[in-house]
């Protein structure tokens, strides 16, 4: 069945270091995609997101690339943070409108090693 | 602040024993949802809804129901809950074509 999913469950990086999170999805009808982040005993936040009419974008110290050739989605954090040790999600949009039907992956915990 | 309130958020109940998880957000959103997380399934969503009175089921309906009688509000209702029914879960809201801003999150656990 058709999946958002993740490459790698677990990520270590050292302080200072860029980070990359990885993302596979198979719907190849998906338009809308967001990445949020999840730390221990928080609601998923939202970091930035990305439609599939565009291949890059940038936020602060984040940026998300849509590969839709080969339906892959990236995050990529910058100059990685004690406070960016956490678990990211990305998340796809189903939806028939608009946003609706997010579906989300498993997630990856990435933990920054001072 | 703009947020979305969940209560309680921490549950314990019994089998059987009806219970509602209110959830409220301040923001004018249209879309709210409801997911639950369970270890290694991640967030699957249980209803939405896209404005007052319309509401439609997410990939994991089974066992719950909920109403929009107001935009703000959104309850989660279990009319009769069940240990598989033991997670965490997540109510959130959103503008059409945004994503969601979601709450704290409810530990539910059913014995």
């Amino acid at each position: 069945g058709e999946s958002v999913g993740l490459h790698l469950p677990t990520l270590s990086v050292q302080e200072g270091d860029n980070s990359i999170i990885n993302c596979a999805y198979s719907n190849s009808a998906s338009d809308y995609f967001i990445w949020y982040k999840q730390e221990s005993g928080k609601g998923p936040q939202f970091i930035i997101d990305i439609r599939s009419n565009m291949d890059k974008r940038q936020g602060q110290r984040v940026t998300v690339l849509l590969n839709k050739t080969v339906k892959h989605l990236s995050l990529q954090i910058a100059a990685t943070q004690p406070g960016d040790s956490a678990v990211y999600f990305c998340a796809e949009n189903r939806g028939r409108v608009g946003n609706e039907k997010l579906t989300f992956g498993t997630g990856t915990r990435l933990t920054i090693i001072p | 602040e703009a947020q979305v309130t969940q209560n309680p958020r921490y549950l314990i109940t019994v089998t059987g024993k009806k219970l509602t998880v209110t959830c409220s957000q301040n923001m004018n959103h249209e879309y709210m949802s409801w997911y639950r997380q369970d270890p290694g399934l991640g967030l699957r969503q249980i209803y939405y809804s896209m404005n007052v009175e319309v509401t439609d089921k997410g990939d994991v309906p089974e066992g719950y129901k909920v109403s929009r009688k107001e935009k703000r509000n959104f309850p989660l209702i279990l009319e009769s809950p069940s240990p598989n029914q033991t997670s965490l879960y997540f109510c959130a809201s959103s503008f059409p074509g945004g994503g969601y801003t979601f709450g704290s999150g409810t530990r539910l656990t059913v014995v």
